[in-house]
């Protein structure tokens, strides 16, 4: 069956102290990837996603997230946390037709 | 500026009411989408639609209906709201069929819909 599973329901880092949020998928063909951002009160806004190619992408803000097929992966990164970054944090998985898969969320708190 | 809108933004209402969620989006998408969000939860795909006068029930079953009469507009209704109807109700849209396939979803902001 398809999934996403976001281990940690919440995680809480000092304001500049490095970030990985992590994220596992089960689907039998290559992966769609995408990691959403929620702020209170708001949709869901897209953050960087994964199609083919370089394993590691690029996202807004610093963020960076890795592709890791043998580890069935896609964890997100940064080196250092700004207060603005807290958030929740979904991570998807696209089937390449209408379905998305999303996980639980993350919600990030960031101490000054 | 291409957007997504939803309204009400938030909506408190006795149970039997009828009330229609409504979501419109200016990017021309295709498909269109509503999700049911609650906390610790992953979102739940209730309903999509694939273009004009397509529309199919998506994972979660529920007993809310919509209808895909123009491109922009995609309302979701339910006839006689109930206490487990408490939840937020997000809609979202893609492109229609593209080469990689567009498939990222632009979200609205939600509708937190309270039921007593």
């Amino acid at each position: 069956a398809q999934s996403v599973t976001q281990p940690d329901i919440h995680i809480t880092v000092s304001e500049g102290a490095s970030l990985e949020l992590r994220c596992n998928y089960s689907y039998g063909a290559t992966p769609y990837l995408f990691w959403y951002v929620q702020s209170p009160g708001q949709g869901l806004q897209l953050l960087l996603k994964y199609f083919s190619g370089d394993t590691l992408v690029q996202g807004i803000k610093g963020f960076e997230a890795e592709f890791k097929r043998s580890h069935s992966s896609f964890n997100r990164r940064k080196p250092s946390v700004h207060w603005s970054d807290a958030a929740e944090y979904f991570c998807a998985v696209g089937t390449g037709g209408f379905k998305t898969i999303f996980g639980a969320g993350t919600r990030l708190f960031v101490k000054a | 500026e291409a957007d997504i809108y939803q309204t009400p933004r938030y909506l408190v209402i006795g149970t039997g009411k009828k009330i229609t969620l409504e979501c419109s989006q200016t990017m021309g998408h295709d498909k269109m989408y509503w999700y049911q969000q609650d906390p610790g939860m992953e979102l739940h795909l209730i309903h999509y639609s694939y273009g004009v006068n397509s529309t199919e029930k998506g994972d979660l079953s529920s007993e809310s209906t919509v209808s895909r009469i123009r491109t922009e507009h995609f309302p979701l209704t339910l006839e006689s709201a109930r206490p487990s109807h408490t939840s937020q109700y997000l809609c979202a849209s893609s492109e229609g069929p593209t080469n990689p396939p567009a498939i990222e979803q632009f979200f609205g902001p939600g509708t937190r819909l309270t039921v007593l």
